[in-house]
């Protein structure tokens, strides 16, 4: 199984809301990521959590915030977002966080209103 | 930080015609992987490939990591491989992605 899931599918927030973004993966890996990705640009990396601690933050705004419970699931918390902060942003999963193949989920399209 | 950059940006192509996609990164790199996007946003990988050659399919991939680039070779191209392709480079777990090639294979 290679699969990694994202919920919800769609968000739609105010600028005041309180959400999470939710992704699970059952492969065993024990590196995980966030990527934003705008509208017909590339992804761009956000955050590398390895073995459950945070490696990277590529000095992302401190309005988004991961959370890593266990080594199955990755949250990102979203709190006073922008709306230039809408975007697809997808989860992604690898076996260690030492260069592997990284397999990613469908993603969360948010929009900030 | 490391350069991606891919060629061509766009590319239209009709069915069962060949096509070679380009990556060229601007440092040496311990992890390149291609991936397929759709047009619904899932983004699948195609290839771990910092080195060497590598075939799946209809699809082949090389990489000169000596020479800091990176090809991707479409055979016999199908409406379903329309979509963006992205090449990603960079070290351990950190990739940059490059802006893509979109293609769409007419029938």
């Amino acid at each position: 199984d290679t699969e990694v899931t994202q919920t919800p599918k769609h968000l739609v927030m105010g600028m005041t809301n309180k959400k999470s973004l939710k992704c699970e993966q059952h492969m065993g890996h024990r590196a995980m990521y966030w990527y934003k990705q705008k509208a017909k640009k590339p992804p761009e990396l956000m955050f590398v959590y390895s073995y459950e601690k945070l490696s990277i933050n590529e000095s992302v705004p401190s309005r988004f915030s991961p959370e890593c419970p266990n080594s199955s699931l990755l949250n990102l918390h979203l709190h006073a977002l922008q709306p230039e902060d809408s975007a697809l942003y997808l989860c992604a999963s690898s076996q260690e966080a030492r260069g592997e193949t990284q397999y990613f989920g469908p993603g969360t399209r948010l929009l900030v209103l | 930080g490391i350069q991606v950059e891919q060629s061509p940006p766009d590319l239209i192509l009709q069915e069962g015609a060949n096509s070679t996609l380009r990556c060229n990164f601007s440092d040496s790199v311990n992890n390149l992987q291609w991936f397929h996007q759709n047009p619904w946003g899932q983004l699948i990988n195609l290839f771990y490939i910092p080195s060497g050659t590598k075939q799946n399919g209809r699809l082949s991939a090389t990489t000169v990591a000596t020479e800091r680039y990176s090809l991707l070779y479409i055979s016999s191209s199908q409406t379903t491989d329309s979509g963006v392709y992205f090449c990603a480079a960079g070290t351990a777990s950190k990739l940059t992605f490059g802006t893509g090639t979109r293609l769409q294979v007419t029938l």
